[in-house]
Order: structure tokens, then C-alpha cells, then sequence
């Protein structure tokens, strides 16, 4: 089964630095990785997804994460940090199975960003 | 495009009892996804259907069960409430466009409670 690892449950990070947060999958096959946003009293938001046509992929708000292999990760960064990017964070993996594709998430990153 | 609508958003039930709860995909999307997400556990897949079928289930007891309607509306069941059942529900659904259909879009999510 493939599996998602998040370094971290709780980063901060000062308003205008870098956000760095930490994905490693595992994963037997070419792995379909996202990177979801969760808002207080929300749902999920789609950040950015990598599907093997670029290593590194542009999301929104500003997000970006850089697919390597050699080290079975999938970072996200974001340059400058806004107060608007406090929230908790998620790295997914897509498995097909069954005809279909399921997501299994990590636990999560908690990103307080401070003035 | 209108998306993923849930309803309904809160709910409180009492133990013993049974819910339904409601998801309308966006508009062209048939597969529908389910998800429970707790503090303690985060987030478990509970099942995906497409086009009235199930295709996937995880891990969870008999007790919860979904359907699809011929419409791709989806609804899951929860029978015999127990208190480790407060979670928040949240829907997702996948594109039918081939490279996408990976892609997850959430709902907002219904929070159960069960006192």
C-alpha cells in the first residue's frame, strides 16, 4: 500500500519568510501526489497535484513543490508567507485500485504564520 | 461551475441512532468519494462509487454504507451511532477527463455529532 509521510505537525514561520513543508511517500509504483489546504470549518482545497509531467509544479497561491524521486519526496514551499496561509496542510497519495483511485493522506501540517 | 455541495453541514444525533448524509458532485463529475476525517485517526477513505457502483471501501465496519444515484448524487448511511463516530464527513468527486481523473475536489465536509 503506498503511504505518506508529514515531517512536522506544527510548523511557524514569520510573516514574509519561507514555508517549507515536508511530504516523503512511498510508493512501489509512479505515484500521483497532492498537496491539499484545509481552512477552519472547511473542506479540502486543492494546493497543487504532481502526475509525472514535471518535476516541479506550480499550485495556487503562490505554492509550489518539487517531485524527487531520489529521495521519495514532495515538498511544498511558498517564497514569502502570508498571513492568509495559516492553516493546516495535507500530502496525499493516489492509489488505483479497484478501477478507481483512493487518496491516503498524511497526518498533516499545522502552518501558523507570525507577524 | 458550481462545487461540491454537502448537506447538511452540521448535525447532531445521539447514540444508537442512524444518519444520512447528502453529496451533489460538480456538474460531469461521476465518481464520488467519501472520507472521515478525526483528530485522532485524520483522514480514512471510506468508499468511492462511480456510476452507481461501488468500486473501493476501506476499512470500516458494515455499519457505514453509501449508495449512488443514477444522477451521481451520493448519500452514505451510518446505522447504530456510536460516540467515536463524531467526525467530519467530507465528499469529494473526480473528473471524467482522462489525466484528471485522479483529481479529488472536496466538499465542505458535514460535522456529526453524537452525544
Amino acid at each position: 500500500a503506498q503511504s505518506v509521510t508529514q515531517l512536522g505537525s506544527h510548523v511557524s514561520v514569520s510573516e514574509g519568510a519561507l514555508v517549507l513543508l515536508r511530504c516523503n511517500y512511498s510508493s512501489s509504483v509512479p505515484p500521483y501526489l497532492f498537496w491539499y489546504v484545509q481552512y477552519p470549518n472547511q473542506g479540502l482545497q486543492l494546493l497543487l497535484k504532481y502526475t509525472s509531467a514535471a518535476t516541479l509544479v506550480k499550485g495556487i497561491n503562490g505554492f509550489e513543490a518539487e517531485f524527487k524521486k531520489s529521495e521519495t519526496s514532495f515538498h511544498l514551499t511558498k517564497p514569502s508567507a502570508h498571513m492568509s496561509d495559516a492553516a493546516e496542510y495535507f500530502c496525499a497519495v493516489s492509489e488505483f485500485t479497484g478501477g478507481g483511485n483512493k487518496l491516503t493522506f498524511g497526518t498533516g501540517t499545522q502552518l501558523k504564520v507570525e507577524l | 461551475k458550481a462545487g461540491v455541495t454537502q448537506t447538511p453541514r452540521y448535525l447532531i444525533k445521539t447514540r444508537g441512532q442512524q444518519v444520512t448524509l447528502s453529496c451533489s458532485p460538480i456538474s460531469g463529475h461521476r465518481s464520488v468519494s467519501w472520507y472521515q476525517q478525526t483528530p485522532g485517526q485524520g483522514l480514512q477513505f471510506l468508499f468511492e462509487y462511480f456510476s452507481e457502483t461501488q468500486r473501493n471501501k476501506g476499512n470500516f465496519p458494515g455499519r457505514f454504507s453509501g449508495r449512488q444515484f443514477s444522477n451521481s448524487r451520493s448519500e452514505m448511511n451510518v446505522s447504530t451511532l456510536e460516540l467515536g463516530d463524531s467526525a467530519l464527513y467530507l465528499c469529494a468527486s473526480s473528473p471524467p477527463l482522462a489525466g484528471d481523473t485522479d483529481t479529488q475536489y472536496f466538499g465542505p465536509g458535514t460535522r456529526l455529532t453524537v452525544l
